[in-house]
């Protein structure tokens, strides 16, 4: 069974900290996606990262996929009021059309 | 462009209940996924439908049931309500690219089943 741990499952900063969310797992994925979720919405997709070792950047977001491709992470610098909300990891795997979700890190940045 | 729409928003059902959840695809989307989301936990794979069939499966019982139509829209069933399947359910769309890693989903608002 695959399994996609994260952590923290709560983290809550002040504004203009920085923080990272981590992403494991013992299983090699293809691609693993990040994505947020607000209250009374669905998830949104921030990114993909395919390549072992690959970094991505938006904006103040950094994404890492471990070079196994086994585990992610998101960093936040100088993190916002708006980056509050559930953050979800999802790793895919080849001949797969299923996701494998994480539980999720619900962030809380207070002002 | 609207994106995914689901219906309807809220509901609440007594245990034994049936009921029947509905997801438009975003416009150009041939594939719907549904969702399980327990209060606190990441979404669980119930389904995928491709082309009206059932393409894969994820660990739950018969009880939960699907169909797509030829127009792409998407129902989920549940029958026989337990306390357990109190969640959001999500529905999710995308254009076939074949495996996951591949697809970029589309997240409808969800629909949140209350069982009593």
């Amino acid at each position: 069974t695959q399994l996609l741990e994260q952590s923290p499952q709560f983290l809550s900063i002040q504004e203009g900290e920085n923080l990272t969310v981590y992403c494991n797992s013992s299983s090699v994925f293809s691609s693993l996606q990040w994505y947020r979720q607000e209250p009374g919405e669905g998830p949104v997709l921030l990114v993909t990262v395919v390549t072992g070792g690959e970094v991505k950047k938006l904006k103040r977001l950094t994404f890492q996929f471990g070079d196994a491709r086994k585990d992610s992470s998101l960093h936040i610098t100088a993190a916002q009021t708006g980056d509050t909300g559930l953050y979800l990891c999802a790793g895919a795997v080849d001949s797969n059309y299923q996701l494998i979700w994480g539980a999720g890190t619900k962030l809380i940045i207070k002002p | 462009d609207a994106g995914v729409t689901q219906s309807p928003t809220h509901l609440i059902k007594t245990r034994g209940q049936q009921v029947t959840l509905r997801c438009s695809p975003k416009s150009g989307h041939d594939t719907v996924s549904w969702y399980q989301q327990a209060l606190g936990q990441g979404p669980q794979f119930i389904f995928q439908y491709y082309e009206e069939e059932e393409r894969q499966r994820g660990n739950f019982p018969d009880r939960f049931s699907g169909h797509q139509f030829p127009n792409y829209s998407s129902e989920l069933n549940v029958n026989a309500l337990l306390l357990g399947d109190s969640a959001l359910y999500l529905c999710a769309s995308s254009f076939n690219r074949f495996t996951a890693g591949a697809n970029v989903l589309t997240f409808g608002a969800g629909s949140r089943l209350t069982v009593l």
